[in-house]
């Protein structure tokens, strides 16, 4: 069956390393998304992806980095100049560039502890 | 810019009761309505949708939303809450450049017996 897997499920880090959060999509969407959702704070967009090898800063990159170099995958690495990483991480993707009328379809989420 | 408000960040119903989750956006474009279900530590799953066409729009697991242009409103209800509803839900609307979506800050729903 199609859809996206985010990798892994559980993620520690300790202070001052980076980390990379895995999201590969089987769906043969054009776009791809990577949300923080905290507590009380509903979804925040960190960077997302219209086509592959471009991808654009959502509200809270700072932080935060991605690459885009296959349709299938969309990295994300949270460096250590994210003071406050520890939160749950959603990956989403839509079919078509420039037109999410269909709606996302989102993965099943890694949660990222700073230990 | 497009917004999307969700009232009542936690809505407590009884078991058999009715749901009715409140969402109001504000858009400049005619808009795409989402409503979105997340379960505990998972990703969110489409609800329903309302693209054009009818105003009633049924979903799965007995939801349903009425799009109501006067009053900006995009409204989630089931008639009889169950206990597996317990669960956050996001409504979203689509942003004026048409290529995202914009999400409220979600409604936790709780189920008493």
């Amino acid at each position: 069956d199609g859809g996206i897997t985010q990798s892994p499920k559980y993620l520690f880090r300790k202070e001052g390393q980076n980390v990379t959060l895995s999201c590969e999509q089987n769906l043969n969407h054009d776009a791809m998304y990577w949300y923080r959702q905290d507590p009380g704070q509903g979804l925040r967009l960190i960077y997302y992806s219209q086509i592959v090898n471009d991808f654009q800063k959502g509200d809270i990159a700072e932080g935060y980095s991605v690459s885009r170099e296959k349709k299938e995958s969309f990295p994300l690495t949270v460096t250590s100049a994210q003071k406050n990483p520890t939160a749950f991480y959603l990956c989403a993707s839509s079919k078509f560039a420039g037109e999410p009328v269909y709606g996302y379809t989102f993965g099943s989420g890694t949660r990222l502890t700073v230990v | 810019a497009q917004s999307v408000t969700q009232l009542g960040s936690h809505v407590s119903v009884s078991e058999g009761a009715l749901v009715l989750l409140r969402c109001n956006y504000s858009s400049s474009v005619p808009p795409y309505l989402f409503w979105y279900v997340q379960y505990p530590n998972q990703g969110l799953q489409l609800l329903l949708k309302y693209t054009t066409g009818a105003t009633l729009v049924k979903g799965i697991n007995g939801f349903e939303a009425e799009f109501k242009k006067s009053e900006t409103s995009f409204h989630l209800t089931k008639p009889s809450a169950h206990m597996s509803d317990a669960a956050e839900y996001f409504c979203a609307v689509r942003n004026n450049a048409g290529n995202m979506l914009t999400f409220g800050g979600g409604t936790r729903l709780m189920v008493k017996p």
